[in-house]
């Protein structure tokens, strides 16, 4: 069956690195994805990687894939305060159908 | 920008009144729209498929006929929730795109408190 996994909180200091690690069971998963909620609000996609890459960066924040372990990971670079939020794996079976989430990591970013 | 909008942002409402959620796609067409359901502190629930033309596809344990769904046109899907009771208050949100590889966007949510 699908499910993905993530670890629920993170905490890092503000200037720190912060990585949050997502797995995932569905090998045949297309697309992978990282969105940000912050409190109250809607989902923001962050970035998203096709199952042929393996790695993507885009300003601060860089993603790793490992196709094989099924791993997935969210790196950002000098973590800010407002980087606060929680941060959601989501992956894609097939073009055009639902996503699957995790249940969120709580990043706590402290000054 | 948005590329999905959603509205409204915040409905509250008494127990026994319809509300209806709009999803639009602001720069693209949709034939395939998403809605979520999300409980505090909890992750995104797939609640229903909305396919433009024809009938939405629900999740096991979605009531048809509590949380309606109409996608009319390329560019907007409707969620009315019927007769909302207090156990309906969540926040709701749509999704659209993931064609043609591209990434899906999501809508801002509606959250729905039902006294």
């Amino acid at each position: 069956g699908e499910d993905v996994e993530q670890s629920l909180f993170l905490s890092v200091r503000e200037g720190d690195s912060s990585v949050i690690n997502c797995t995932y069971t569905d090998s045949s998963s297309t697309y992978l994805y990282w969105y940000k909620q912050e409190p109250g609000a809607g989902l923001q996609l962050l970035t998203y990687i096709f199952s042929n890459m393996d790695m993507k960066q885009d300003q601060r924040l860089t993603v790793l894939l490992n196709k094989k372990d099924k791993h997935l990971s969210l790196r950002i670079a000098d973590t800010q305060t407002g980087d606060s939020a929680i941060y959601f794996c989501a992956e894609s079976i097939k073009t055009g159908t639902a996503l699957i989430f995790g249940k969120g990591t709580t990043l706590s970013v402290s000054s | 920008g948005a590329v999905v909008s959603q509205h409204p942002s915040r409905v509250i409402c008494k127990s026994g009144t319809s509300v209806k959620i709009e999803c639009r796609s602001l720069d693209f067409q949709a034939t395939t729209m998403f809605w979520y359901r999300q409980f505090p502190k909890q992750s995104l629930m797939l609640m229903a498929t909305s396919n433009e033309g024809s009938k939405a596809t629900y999740e096991q344990g979605v009531e048809k006929d509590k949380f309606l769904i109409n996608h009319a046109s390329l560019t907007l899907s409707t969620l009315t929730v019927t007769s909302a009771h207090p156990e309906d208050s969540s926040f709701y949100i749509c999704s659209a795109g993931g064609q043609s590889n591209q990434p899906q966007h999501f809508g801002d949510g509606t959250r729905l408190s039902i006294l």
